[in-house]
């Protein structure tokens, strides 16, 4: 079955530690996006790449950072610059510029304690 | 820069009944293209449906329907039909040069 898988659903990490999640798709797509969602909000673009070995900003990256080595993968890190790291955290892709529509992961729920 | 609006928080309908979605956008581009986006309790965003800015004919997929309406920039989501599965938050989004603007969502409850 073609689809974004995020692992893991529900991960827990103590202040001051860095952690990484993860993002996997399986349909070839060219792009692939991180947001974060705050409760109550809609989604805020943090990273975003069009192509392997690139990636560009969102809105709001400052406390994250990315690597794009293999289409396949964009995992985000959570670092512990990051103020506010308390948040649900999706990811999607899109196949090319041609086609729009972006399609998303289950997400990962992540809480500092 | 560009900016969605949502401006219901929550919606109440009861089953069967149709429900209408609001959506306003602002954007300087010419070209652009406005999705609807559904967000059960379990978290994953659900594409439902995509409007083109140049589209000759309001989309619709389904029981789901976009009312747009390009003058007055707004892009309404319409329901027809409500069944209990659509309780969940409605995001409307807009298409930048290779991003998503998603407006703060409408949480709807379908009443049996």
């Amino acid at each position: 079955d073609g689809g974004i898988t995020q692992s893991p659903k529900y991960l827990f990490r103590k202040e001051g530690q860095n952690v990484t999640l993860s993002c996997e798709q399986n349909l070839n797509h060219d792009a692939m996006y991180w947001y974060r969602q705050d409760p109550g909000q809609g989604l805020r673009l943090i990273y975003y790449s069009q192509i392997v070995n690139d990636f560009q900003k969102g809105d709001i990256a400052e406390g994250y950072s990315v690597s794009r080595e293999k289409k396949e993968s964009f995992p985000l890190t959570v670092t512990s610059a990051q103020k506010n790291p308390t948040a649900f955290y999706l990811c999607a892709s899109r196949m090319d510029r041609e086609v729009d529509t972006q399609y998303f992961g289950p997400g990962t729920r992540l809480t500092v304690l | 820069a560009q900016k969605i609006t949502q401006t219901q928080p929550g919606m109440f309908v009861q089953e069967k009944e149709a429900v209408t979605l609001d959506c306003t956008y602002d954007t300087s581009d010419p070209s652009y293209g406005l999705f609807w986006y559904k967000q059960p309790s379990s978290g994953e965003m659900i594409f439902l449906i995509y409007q083109g800015s140049y589209d000759q004919q309001n989309a619709t997929e389904g029981r789901y329907s976009l009312n747009f309406q390009k003058a007055r920039k707004s892009a309404n989501l319409v329901i027809s039909a409500s069944q209990l599965g659509d309780s969940a938050m409605y995001f409307c989004a807009m298409k930048g040069y290779s991003t998503l603007t998603f407006g703060k969502g409408t949480m709807l409850l379908v009443s049996p």
